[in-house]
């Protein structure tokens, strides 16, 4: 087993500039989750998707923010344009069903100067 | 919207002594969850709790579900320096048959002194 597999482990960018973030999830679980973490805020959930749909996409900051998920193996998040505030560490984890824990991936570093 | 308190924030121990850190909540949660994360990596996880009044260990690590569903607590006995690292709690609820996502604490913070 693979585990969460995220790309890439850091991503420096400029501010204006595009970002998209990858995570391939472990196969066969339904659920895939993107989170972000910054010393101040913790943990945030940004969005989550079961069988490739998402469910609640509460937490995505603002419209520059974006998910998709096209199959059951590969997610994306992407952040257009990017600025500073948005300089995170970037989780994705997968679940296999409601009563399972979450597994995460190593995550993205995201700096934007 | 859910938040946790987890307390303590940080603590700094000697080596071989036990740890306890505890996460409390206003709201009622399904699953509680107990991850470790190391400087560069992803939080894993380290025990999942499942029914209230739940008691379950794993090595020298041991969580309880609270019996009212809005409490859990971690202990770590006999303390050795690959424990240091960030403890989070997380808590999992349910809404129309579906897994919401995980609310986490803000962590705990171990330091052990060799």
């Amino acid at each position: 087993d693979a585990g969460v597999i995220q790309s890439p482990r850091h991503e420096v960018t400029e501010m204006g500039q595009e970002v998209t973030l990858r995570c391939k999830p472990i196969s066969g679980h339904d659920y895939l989750f993107w989170y972000r973490q910054t010393m101040m805020r913790g943990l945030e959930l940004l969005i989550y998707f079961n069988n490739n749909v998402p469910i609640d996409d509460s937490g995505m900051p603002e419209d520059r923010f974006s998910a998709k998920m096209p199959n059951a193996s590969f997610s994306t998040l992407k952040i257009q344009p990017s600025e500073p505030r948005d300089s995170a560490v970037y989780f994705c984890a997968s679940g296999g069903r409601t009563n399972s824990p979450l597994h995460f991936g190593n995550g993205t570093r995201l700096t934007v100067t | 919207g859910q938040q946790l308190n987890q307390s303590p924030q940080s603590m700094f121990i000697q080596e071989g002594e036990d740890v306890s850190m505890n996460c409390t909540s206003s709201s009622i949660f399904n699953t509680w969850l107990w991850y470790k994360q190391d400087p560069g990596e992803g939080p894993v996880l380290l025990i999942a709790l499942y029914k209230a009044g739940e008691l379950t260990s794993n090595g020298r690590l041991t969580a309880q579900f609270g019996i009212t569903r809005k409490d859990s607590f971690l202990n770590i006995s006999a303390s050795i320096p690959s424990d240091v690292g960030i403890y989070f709690c997380a808590g999992q609820a349910y809404s129309g048959g579906g897994a919401d996502g995980l609310t986490f604490g803000k962590g705990t913070h171990l330091i052990i002194q060799p």
